[in-house]
């Protein structure tokens, strides 16, 4: 079952610019986290932000969460070469069993240098 | 360090036989999770435990089977009745039902399967 739906699919930026990816679900939640993956590797967990939060900052990340919209936004600020990989939203659902995570099917970011 | 281990990175399988993954934790986190990545796809849940001893099939559990006996060890198996078993597998942990709202999940490094 998919909940975490992100927009765009693919996202190509200059070095140094802002980039931003949107997630949308659609049923209620306890939390929505987001997860990166570079070419090949495991997910690494970026921030989690909970249902009764609006906004979080964690270094050049910061994140948003409208849940009257039922979405979420990442944003890269001053992006670098290193920040190319996959982005993708997970989504811990009220009434879900505690801890699993529905993801979605994630924004390609590149970043050129 | 604390982490999530996988192993194999990569696996070959022949039509027809089994194969089993490895994945170890060291987080003393009570929930673990294996998923399938297919090429441009997000995860899909195959089966997940809370607790030791127990488990639950997810989105897509046909043709995979798991064990839980220890909490450290969540090894997942491919067998034969799984038609299109090429993927990159992917185990996870959290602190599940003790996690209360932060059930931020850790990985593995990943297995890529490819039948030959």
């Amino acid at each position: 079952s998919q909940q975490g739906e992100e927009d765009p699919q693919a996202l190509s930026i200059q070095e140094g610019e802002n980039a931003t990816m949107n997630c949308s679900y659609k049923t209620s939640i306890n939390n929505l986290q987001w997860y990166r993956q570079n070419s090949g590797r495991g997910l690494v967990h970026l921030i989690l932000i909970r249902s009764n939060e609006r906004e979080k900052h964690s270094g050049r990340l910061r994140v948003t969460l409208d849940t009257s919209k039922k979405s979420s936004s990442l944003l890269i600020t001053a992006s670098r070469a290193a920040d190319t990989a996959s982005y993708f939203c997970a989504t811990d659902l009220v009434g879900g069993s505690q801890g699993n995570l529905i993801f979605g099917k994630g924004t390609k970011l590149s970043v050129k240098p | 360090d604390g982490g999530i281990t996988q192993s194999p990175k990569y696996l070959f399988r022949k039509e027809g036989q089994n194969v089993t993954l490895s994945c170890e934790q060291n987080l003393n986190h009570d929930a673990m999770y294996w998923y399938r990545q297919d090429p441009g796809q997000g995860l899909r849940l195959i089966y997940y435990s809370q607790i030791v001893n127990d488990f639950q099939k997810g989105d897509i559990a046909e043709g995979y089977s798991v064990s839980r006996e220890k909490k450290e060890s969540f090894p997942l198996t491919v067998t034969s009745a799984q038609k299109n078993p090429t993927a990159f597998y992917l185990c996870a942990s959290n602190r599940g039902l003790g996690g209360r709202l932060d059930t931020e999940a850790f990985f593995g490094q990943g297995t890529r399967l490819t039948v030959v």
